[in-house]
């Protein structure tokens, strides 16, 4: 299977903390994709990086890659309440653009 | 942004019927759109992928005949779970990926906000 696995399940920290989930996947991929669910809601994409890329960054979010491992984090800094939800790495590959296969989701839980 | 929508949010059928679910881009054009279905607590997983104008293409193990996927615009992508039964009951999730992207090369979703269904 394609689909990525994140670790932890669950996490809770403070606010102002940190945040670090990370994602293994088995198979060769185009790139990876961390998005974000509210309960009960929809995804949001909050980031994709390609596989020839090792960093990215959007605002207070880092992705890293490390394709020999497999692996990817994504990092919160300095979270918020808000940032509250399910967190899902989401790989890309294959010859059809845009099959997405999604792992279980770190839930991440920010108490004020 | 882009958005897309999906109608209806949630829906309580008995079980025989019928259930139909749209999934439509407000805002931009999308010749594929992707269907998703997540139990709770667990991950999306992929069912088919809508063409627009042509036929769907379902992941291995879902049956094409119980979930008809039917995508007759750029804009509109529709999922119908026929003769529902209680074990379908989950939340689907559509995806759509605009066009102008496709043609960048690049993999972009943008979801819809969910459909509930409750099989009874």
């Amino acid at each position: 299977s394609q689909q990525g696995e994140e670790d932890p399940q669950a996490l809770s920290i403070q606010e102002g903390e940190n945040a670090t989930m990370n994602c293994s996947y088995k198979t060769s991929i185009n790139n990876l994709q961390w998005y974000r669910q509210n309960s009960g809601r929809g995804l949001v994409h909050l980031i994709l990086i390609r596989s020839n890329e090792r960093e990215k960054h959007s605002g207070r979010l880092r992705v890293t890659l490390d394709t020999s491992k497999k692996s990817s984090s994504l990092l919160i800094t300095a979270s918020r309440a808000a940032d509250t939800a399910s967190y899902f790495c989401a790989t890309g590959a294959g010859s059809t653009l845009g099959r997405l296969y999604f792992g279980r989701g770190t839930q991440l839980t920010v108490w004020p | 942004g882009a958005v897309v929508s999906q109608h209806p949010s949630w829906v309580i059928c008995k079980s025989g019927t019928s259930v139909k679910i749209e999934c439509r881009s407000l805002d931009f054009q999308a010749t594929t759109m992707f269907w998703y279905r997540q139990f709770p607590k667990q991950s999306l997983m992929l069912m088919a992928t809508s063409n627009e104008g042509s036929k769907a293409t379902y992941e291995q193990g879902v049956e094409k005949d119980k979930f008809l996927i039917n995508h007759a615009s750029l804009t509109l992508s529709t999922l119908t779970v026929t003769s529902a039964h209680p074990e379908d009951s989950s939340f689907y999730i559509c995806s759509a990926q605009p066009l102008a992207d496709m043609k960048q090369n690049t993999d972009t979703q943008y979801f819809g906000p969910g459909t509930r269904l409750t099989v009874l």
